[in-house]
C-alpha cells in the first residue's frame, strides 16, 4: 500500500460544483501539504498543516479550503469549482525536520 | 521571481550518456530535495541533502551551500530514467518549500 493515498485519482466536474480531494497517510507524520501543479509552473502550495489543530494558508489558497480530520487525513475542498482550477493536485507529508517529503500519486481535476 | 532555477528545462540524451541537471537557488536553505516525476504524475523523493554529496545507484547529488547550487548526475543513463526532475529547497526556517519548474529528461535507446 502507498504511504500517501489520494482519492480520487481523476475527476471531471462542472463549473460551480463542490469537489473534495482526500488524502490519507500511513507514515505517522505531523506535517501535511496540498500542492497544485500546472504545466510550466513549479508546485505551488495551497494549504499546509503541522498538526490537527494547525492549518495554514499557502501562496494560492483563494478558492480552496481544507480540513485536517485526523493526523492521517487531510482533505482539500473546492467550494465552487472554476475552470482555472483544472490542474494536478498533490498531497505530501513530511516528518518533523529534517524529514523527507512523501507525495501521493496525484489527483487530476478537470473543471469544465 | 523564482527562488529556484533549474537548467536545462529539457534534455534529450542517448542511452549510456552521463547527464547533469543543475539547480540554483536564491534563498537561505536548511535542505535541498531532488524529486523525480514519471509520466502519469507520481512524485518520489530521490535525495535530501544539506551538504556535500550523496549517491544512490547511478544517481549522484551534490550541493555547494556557499554558491547556492546543486547538481544531479545520472551515470550510464537508461530509458527508464526518462522523467521530470524537480529541485526543491526548504527555507531556513524549515517551514517553506520552494520548487523549481523541473527538467524534462528523455533518454533514447
Amino acid at each position: 500500500d502507498a504511504d500517501v493515498t489520494q482519492t480520487p485519482r481523476n475527476r471531471i466536474t462542472k463549473t460551480g460544483k463542490r469537489i473534495m480531494l482526500e488524502c490519507s497517510q500511513t507514515k505517522g507524520h505531523d506535517r501535511m501539504y496540498w500542492y497544485r501543479q500546472d504545466p510550466g509552473l513549479g508546485l505551488r502550495l495551497i494549504y499546509y498543516s503541522f498538526d490537527v489543530k494547525d492549518i495554514n494558508k499557502g501562496e494560492i489558497s483563494d478558492g480552496y479550503s481544507v480540513s485536517r480530520q485526523a493526523q492521517a487525513k487531510f482533505s482539500l475542498s473546492l467550494e465552487s469549482a472554476i475552470p482555472n482550477q483544472t490542474a494536478l493536485y498533490f498531497c505530501a507529508t513530511r516528518s518533523s525536520p529534517p524529514g523527507e517529503l512523501f507525495f501521493g500519486e496525484g489527483s487530476r481535476l478537470t473543471v469544465l | 521571481k523564482n527562488e529556484v532555477e533549474q537548467s536545462p528545462q529539457n534534455l534529450t540524451a542517448q542511452e549510456g550518456e552521463f547527464i547533469t541537471i543543475n539547480c540554483s537557488y536564491s534563498v537561505g536553505i536548511s535542505a535541498l530535495h531532488w524529486l523525480q516525476q514519471h509520466p502519469g504524475g507520481g512524485i518520489v523523493s530521490l535525495f535530501m541533502l544539506s551538504s556535500g554529496k550523496k549517491k544512490h545507484g547511478r544517481l549522484i547529488a551534490t550541493i555547494n551551500i556557499q554558491e547556492k547550487h546543486s547538481s544531479l548526475h545520472i551515470t550510464a543513463s537508461h530509458p527508464r530514467d526518462s522523467a521530470v526532475y524537480i529541485c526543491a529547497v526548504i527555507g531556513g526556517t524549515g517551514n517553506q518549500f520552494y520548487f523549481g519548474t523541473g527538467t524534462s529528461l528523455t533518454v533514447i535507446p
